[in-house]
């Protein structure tokens, strides 16, 4: 399995431009999540996902917007690119057991100049 | 609200113990974890704990919950300069989808 994937690693974005993050999961895992982490901060729930078609809101949506229309992907999308949303961003998702573990993917850096 | 708590900054000798402590808000969290995140990595889970224990150990870690005082430890033994990394703790809820709540991370620092 290649777990969790994200791509880009790395973007620079302009002000007002637009992109998405994509994030994809081969463990068949129902529930994914996006998060992003700013320096010196833990990281903050942005949307989630519990399964294909159903997404809500995290703690910091505001300039996202998320999709699943399979249960493999969920990519987040930025509209107008602000110079608040140069963050890394870490896409998880739920593994099923007791555990309740959830697997993170290596992040994406995006830059907003 | 959910808010968890974690001091910054923790600097130890290669070979002594780390002590890395968070505290937390809500009581009805049902799993506790701890994270590693080493520098342009993402995060991997260390270890976690279900809230009706006590302690967990775990080869050189050992977790400690005091769910009276809300507050949850990582100590790591014969600490290594590759355990230099930050350390997040983080929590979830029955039936809260899964989501986790982070603290700000605690930098362990591993001197030689």
């Amino acid at each position: 399995n290649a777990g969790v994937t994200q791509t880009p690693k790395f973007r620079i974005l302009k002000i007002g431009q637009s992109m998405t993050l994509q994030c994809a999961q081969d463990m068949n895992h129902n529930y994914m999540y996006w998060y992003r982490q700013d320096p010196g901060m833990g990281l903050k729930l942005i949307y989630y996902s519990v399964g294909a078609g159903i997404t809500d809101k995290g703690e910091v949506p505001n300039g996202y917007n998320v999709s699943r229309s399979t249960t493999e992907d969920f990519p987040l999308r930025l509209e107008l690119a602000a110079p608040s949303q140069t963050s890394v961003y870490f896409c998880a998702s739920l593994g099923q057991g007791s555990t309740d573990t959830q697997y993170f993917g290596p992040g994406t850096r995006l830059t907003v100049l | 609200g959910e808010d968890v708590e974690q001091s910054l900054f923790l600097s130890v000798r290669e070979g002594d113990s780390s002590v890395i402590n968070c505290t937390y808000t809500d009581s009805s969290s049902t799993y506790l974890y701890w994270y590693k995140q080493e520098p342009g990595a993402g995060l991997q889970l260390l270890t976690y704990i279900f809230s009706n224990m006590d302690m967990k150990q775990d080869q050189r870690l050992t977790v400690l919950l005091n769910k009276k005082d809300k507050h949850l430890s990582l100590r790591i033994a014969d600490t290594q300069t590759g355990d230099s990394a930050i350390y997040f703790c983080a929590e979830t809820f029955s039936g809260n989808t899964g989501k986790l709540i982070f603290g700000q991370g605690t930098t362990l620092q591993v001197k030689p």
